[in-house]
């Protein structure tokens, strides 16, 4: 069956750093989610990829769907504290999941 | 303003106290879905509703039922709750019933304990 796993489950850096959080499936993706959720909050949705290859970018966010559309990463550059929370992809194979999510905390 | 209402946002009760927790969203969207989220388990769907009417199993829906009358509300049921199902749940919908195209937009998530 399909299954999506998020890498690393957690991870703390300091301010400044780069952070890269990477969705892995082992089915072929039709396309993919990105959701942000703050501590204490709800997920709230970031961005959608559709194309093989695919690069999207959003202020320090990029966004990159594999060539093969089985992995996809979320890259922050130079993080803020802003950028705390738990980062969830969502993937469409042959059926609609959430991956576990990837903890960021950030020192300052 | 547009969003995905939950009540109650917290809630204690006991074993086998059947209880509701309401969602309505205004956006007026056709899909509509809870989950369940526990540490390092991330958001699992409980059930789904593609339209009025219309409902579905998502991955764990045993212990809990909904029903969709109408297109703004799906309320979440545990008809005899258990100390498994204390969990911080979320309500979430989407514009099409196609849902994995569009974003969800979620409620603030109920948080529950069962003792």
């Amino acid at each position: 069956g399909q299954q999506v796993m998020q890498i690393p489950q957690y991870q703390h850096v300091q301010e400044g750093e780069d952070f890269t959080t990477y969705c892995n499936s082992s089915t072929t993706l039709s396309n993919i989610q990105w959701y942000k959720q703050r501590p204490g909050g709800h997920p709230v949705f970031l961005i959608q990829l559709v194309k093989s290859g695919e690069v999207k970018k959003q202020k320090r966010l990029t966004f990159q769907f594999g060539e093969a559309k089985k992995n996809s990463s979320l890259h922050i550059t130079a993080t803020q504290t802003t950028d705390v929370g738990t980062y969830f992809c969502r993937v469409r194979g042959n059926k609609l999941v959430f991956g576990a999510g990837t903890i960021l905390r950030v020192k300052s | 303003e547009a969003q995905v209402t939950q009540n109650p946002r917290y809630l204690i009760t006991v074993t086998g106290k059947k209880l509701t927790v309401t969602c309505s969203q205004n956006m007026n969207h056709e899909y509509m879905s809870w989950y369940r989220q526990d540490p390092g388990l991330g958001l699992r769907q409980i059930y789904y509703s593609m339209n009025v009417e219309v409902t579905d199993k998502g991955d764990v829906p045993e212990g809990y039922k909904v029903s969709r009358k109408e297109k703004r509300n799906f309320p979440l049921i545990l008809e005899s709750p258990s100390p498994n199902q204390t969990s911080l749940y979320f309500c979430a919908s989407s514009p099409r019933g196609v849902a994995g195209v569009y974003e969800q937009y979620f409620g603030p998530g109920t948080r529950l304990t069962v003792t």
